[in-house]
């Protein structure tokens, strides 16, 4: 199957310093890419969606200022969080679409922020 | 807009029987994709089964079958023989048919295969 590589899998960082967390499709061209958030036990909440070319779709209650998205080329998206704080810490995940009914995802990104 | 429902947080079974996981969804649409997805303790989101609306026929995939009733709007999975790796959380999931659509999840099933 197609895969999605995410890096880092584990970022600590001090608060009020910023942390890209970066996502790629290694064998497919994905021009949508989604971005979550997954606090414990609960389910994925979807951050934005992410079009190679164009400025991202954040959902309601997503600071676009904070977490910024950029999709650079057809197999990279790129999350930074800036100016992290202990708020932001939790567990990003991103999936790369390679067709309707075919997305794959990332093995997530841990964020503990100091 | 898109709501997917679980109603069992949690679920238990016996190694080598057979669970049922229930999900239900609520939508004006017709033609869209339903998915489960399997989320092991590692945390990587996994494709476990994906069925398209317009198929009357059932997804099977190995031991992971799908009972879709489109008029209830039900789309539970079976898992049958079960085995210790199935530990899981189990997410359902829909995604209207467009390209740009994103996935709504439910709120998960944590099964627990017991020895």
């Amino acid at each position: 199957g197609a895969v999605v590589s995410q890096h880092p899998s584990r970022v600590i960082c001090k608060s009020g310093t910023s942390v890209k967390i970066e996502c790629r499709s290694l064998d497919f061209q994905a021009t949508t890419m989604f971005w979550y958030r997954q606090f414990p036990k609960q389910s994925l909440m979807l951050m934005a969606t992410s079009n190679e070319g164009s400025k991202a779709t954040y959902e309601q209650g997503v600071e676009k200022d904070k977490f910024l998205i950029n999709h650079a080329s057809l197999t990279l998206s790129t999350l930074t969080v800036t100016s992290a704080h202990p708020e932001d810490s939790s567990f990003y995940i991103c999936s790369a679409r390679e067709a309707p009914g075919r997305e794959y995802f990332g093995a997530g990104t841990r964020l503990s922020v100091l | 807009a898109q709501t997917v429902t679980q109603s069992q947080p949690e679920m238990s079974v016996q190694e080598a029987e057979t669970v049922t996981l229930s999900c239900t969804y609520d939508t004006s649409e017709n033609n869209y994709y339903l998915f489960w997805y399997k989320q092991p303790p590692s945390r990587q989101m996994i494709l476990v089964i994906r069925q398209e609306a317009y198929k009357q026929q059932n997804a099977t995939e190995n031991r992971f079958s799908v009972n879709f009733q489109k008029a209830a709007k039900s789309f539970s999975l079976k898992i049958s023989d079960s085995q210790l790796g199935d530990t899981a959380m189990y997410f359902c999931a829909f995604m209207k048919h467009d390209a740009g659509n994103m996935l709504t999840f439910g709120g998960g099933t944590r099964l627990m295969v017991k020895p």
